[in-house]
């Protein structure tokens, strides 16, 4: 079965400038989650969706957003890129729902590295 | 929400020599603990977990320890070899749809 892929793996931006991120799923896993990964930041999460709806969202500015469609796939979008974004953007897909009694094994894309200049 | 904090940022070991790591974790609730490996360049990949009806899970050399009662959960390597060198993330889940939270990870390096 294919891992979690993300395009494109590497990125150079200005600043001011937008970006889009995609990610794929392995497949049958319905939530995706991605996360920023900066040096001694860590992985921060920024958001999670399940079918196509977002669950969860991390503690972000609203330049920050994404969307999923109907076959898992999932887009996130940087608007107003600055300096700051430039880091490590990873997803991560995960077959359960996360319903109450259920774990949340998830299995991560090889990032795509955003640079911003 | 829950907050996971881990110790050491940076550890260093002698191969063949043990390494330990540990994380702790604020919310009660939460009752799922991974510990991902990230070796430079590449994604994070689940190498053990634990859920917290259980103390201990052993997987050849590693094995991650669960105490509920002090809120923490460590990873120990045996015999640590060069190729266990990378950065280590623990995270803690609660039950339902919350997502992972994680630490801010342990670069290890094993000197050979």
């Amino acid at each position: 079965k294919a891992g979690v892929t993300q395009t494109p793996r590497y990125l150079i931006k200005t600043r001011g400038q937008q970006v889009t991120l995609s990610c794929s799923p392995i497949s049958g896993h319905r939530s995706v989650s991605w996360y920023q990964q900066t040096p001694g930041q860590g992985l921060q999460f920024l958001f999670e969706y399940f079918s196509e709806t977002q669950r969860n969202k991390g503690n972000f500015p609203g330049r920050f957003s994404g969307r999923q469609f109907s076959n898992s796939r999932s887009e996130m979008n940087v608007s107003t890129l600055e300096l700051g974004d430039s880091a490590l953007y990873l997803c991560a897909s995960s077959l359960l729902a996360g319903e109450r009694g259920s774990y949340n094994e998830q299995f991560f894309g090889p990032g795509t590295r955003l640079t911003v200049l | 929400g829950e907050n996971v904090e881990q110790h050491p940022s940076t550890l260093s070991v002698q191969e063949g020599d043990s390494a330990v790591i540990k994380c702790t974790y604020s919310d009660s609730a939460s009752n799922y603990f991974p510990w991902y490996k990230q070796e430079l360049g590449k994604r994070p990949q689940l190498i053990i977990d634990i859920r917290s009806n259980v103390g201990e899970k052993k997987d050849q050399r590693i094995a991650v320890t669960l105490n509920k009662t002090a809120k923490h959960f460590s990873l120990h390597i045996t015999e640590t070899q060069p190729e266990d060198s990378a950065v280590y993330f623990c995270a803690a889940s609660i039950p339902g749809n919350t997502p992972l939270v994680f630490g801010k990870g342990t670069r290890l390096s094993v000197i050979a």
